[in-house]
């Protein structure tokens, strides 16, 4: 299995100011023949069911606000949210598609401080 | 815009079999450019990917859950469904069908797009 770890696992952030939020995988998923992370992030907000953010590392998908952003190679990734609003308390959850066993990081709480 | 919706007996006995159906509506699970996973998330924990399957059938699963679980597809309904046998108070969880894009000749990739999920509590 590829192991996904997350770190760290809660972080509180005043609104406005960026949050950092970091996965890093047992083995790269960095596919050589096409040269694309397979890794992924999610958003789940309470009671919510996760919500994609990024694929391929750095990929926004659409309507996701332009403060959220991927980046990284290999085994180590990370989601920056660049000025926190209230509606970004969630947990974070990085998602590796390398393997077919695919995986999840143990997720980041995200809240306002 | 493409919904899934879960259904299925929300308490199990221990030692019977949770079964599952996922409804897609809004779009076709025979396209080719999707295969349909099943997620499950126990309370206050994390997410447990359990297996994704093709229109055609071709499927795959979690090898410490292959034992216990079978993912079939009704293309006719237009669904998909889990059946996760023997379980204990641990397959207590919340249970998410979604949908994982693909493209060959690669492996399924994300999930973009998943249902609100159902909640299994297995109880005697």
């Amino acid at each position: 299995d590829i192991v996904m770890t997350q770190s760290p696992d809660s972080l509180a952030v005043s609104l406005g100011e960026r949050a950092t939020i970091n996965c890093k995988s047992s083995q790269s998923v960095l596919y050589s023949s096409d040269n694309k992370n397979y890794l992924t992030w999610y958003q789940q907000k309470p009671g919510q069911p996760p919500k994609l953010l990024i694929y391929w590392a750095s990929t926004r998908e659409s309507g996701v606000p332009d403060r959220f952003s991927g980046s990284g190679s290999g085994t180590d990734f990370t989601l920056t949210i660049s000025s926190l609003q209230p509606e970004d308390v969630a947990v974070y959850y990085c998602q590796q598609y390398y393997s077919t066993l695919w995986t999840f990081g143990q997720g980041t709480k995200v809240e306002i401080k | 815009q493409l919904q899934l919706q879960e259904s299925g007996p929300g308490l199990v006995k221990p030692s019977e079999t949770l079964s599952l159906t996922c409804t897609v509506s809004g779009g076709s699970i025979s396209s080719s450019s999707y295969y349909w996973g099943w997620i499950r998330q126990p309370p206050g924990k994390g997410l447990e990917w359990i297996g994704s399957i093709y229109y055609s059938g071709s499927t795959y699963y979690k090898p410490s859950l292959k034992s216990r679980v079978t993912i079939s597809v009704d293309t006719s309904k237009n669904q998909f469904s889990l059946k996760l046998n023997s379980v204990t108070a641990a397959d207590t969880a919340m249970y998410y069908c979604a949908r994982q894009q693909y493209q060959l000749p690669h492996s399924p990739y994300y999930f973009d797009y998943w249902g609100r999920g159902t909640l299994v509590t297995v109880s005697s």
